[in-house]
């Protein structure tokens, strides 16, 4: 059983709002949610962090429901800069859980 | 401060060699990560120090990867005898206390065992 489940891959336009959902029923209760974009060759790179409803910072916004069990990354005008993979980064299975990245998704942003 | 350094970038070692890794973090991060990613997968981690005191180390790390922080600076991981499945970029990061999970990552050492 997936502890996180993300799309694989999607596609967008330039100017287009992307939403990504991470799903991760069993996380910890007392935890944050992190996104993080990756280019190849390179180390992941934080975009945003959130507990519960909505956070939003300058490149991204964070949607999360009461129950948790899932989280929704929005970039709000995607450019092809944007092209990368998205993690999730989630605590799974109580406090003394392990913390796990996502599968990623491969976003793919075409002109 | 250049953010997050790893050293080698790149490593090429035969099966049943030991390697070792190290990695300067942010110099005022009090926090410092060992990840491990494989292509197409998410990072895996593998270990955390806070300061020189490492706090945390996964279930399914191997007893072959030891990780020092000896004076809560530098970091270094070690893995002896290598095996072929050990083959995957190594990713080390750094945060302050406050920053919970909003880690800064280095480029990573990937290391291939042939």
């Amino acid at each position: 059983l997936a502890k996180t489940t993300q799309p694989i891959s999607m596609d967008s336009y330039e100017g287009q709002e992307v939403n990504i959902t991470c799903s991760h029923n069993n996380i910890a209760t007392n935890d944050y949610i992190t996104w993080y974009q990756q280019f190849p060759s390179q180390g992941p790179r934080f975009i945003i962090q959130g507990y519960k409803t909505k956070v939003t910072n300058e490149v991204a916004s964070l949607f999360i429901p009461a129950d948790r069990k899932s989280s929704t990354l929005s970039l709000p005008r995607v450019s092809l800069s944007d092209t990368a993979v998205y993690y999730c980064l989630v605590r799974i299975g109580g406090s003394q859980g392990n913390l796990i990245f996502g599968k990623g998704t491969k976003l793919s942003v075409k002109p | 401060d250049t953010g997050v350094s790893q050293d080698p970038r790149h490593k090429i070692t035969k099966r049943g060699q030991n390697v070792t890794f190290r990695c300067d973090p942010i110099s005022e991060h009090n926090r410092l990560y060992w990840y491990r990613q494989t292509l197409g997968q998410g990072p895996e981690f593998l270990t955390y120090f806070q300061n020189e005191a490492q706090l945390e180390k996964s279930r399914l790390l191997s007893d072959r990867f030891s990780a020092e922080r000896p004076k809560g600076s530098f970091s270094t991981l070690e893995i002896q005898r290598t095996e072929q499945g050990d083959s995957a970029m190594y990713l080390c990061a750094s945060s302050l206390s406050i920053d919970n999970y909003g880690y800064t990552f280095g480029s990573g050492t990937r290391l291939t065992v042939v």
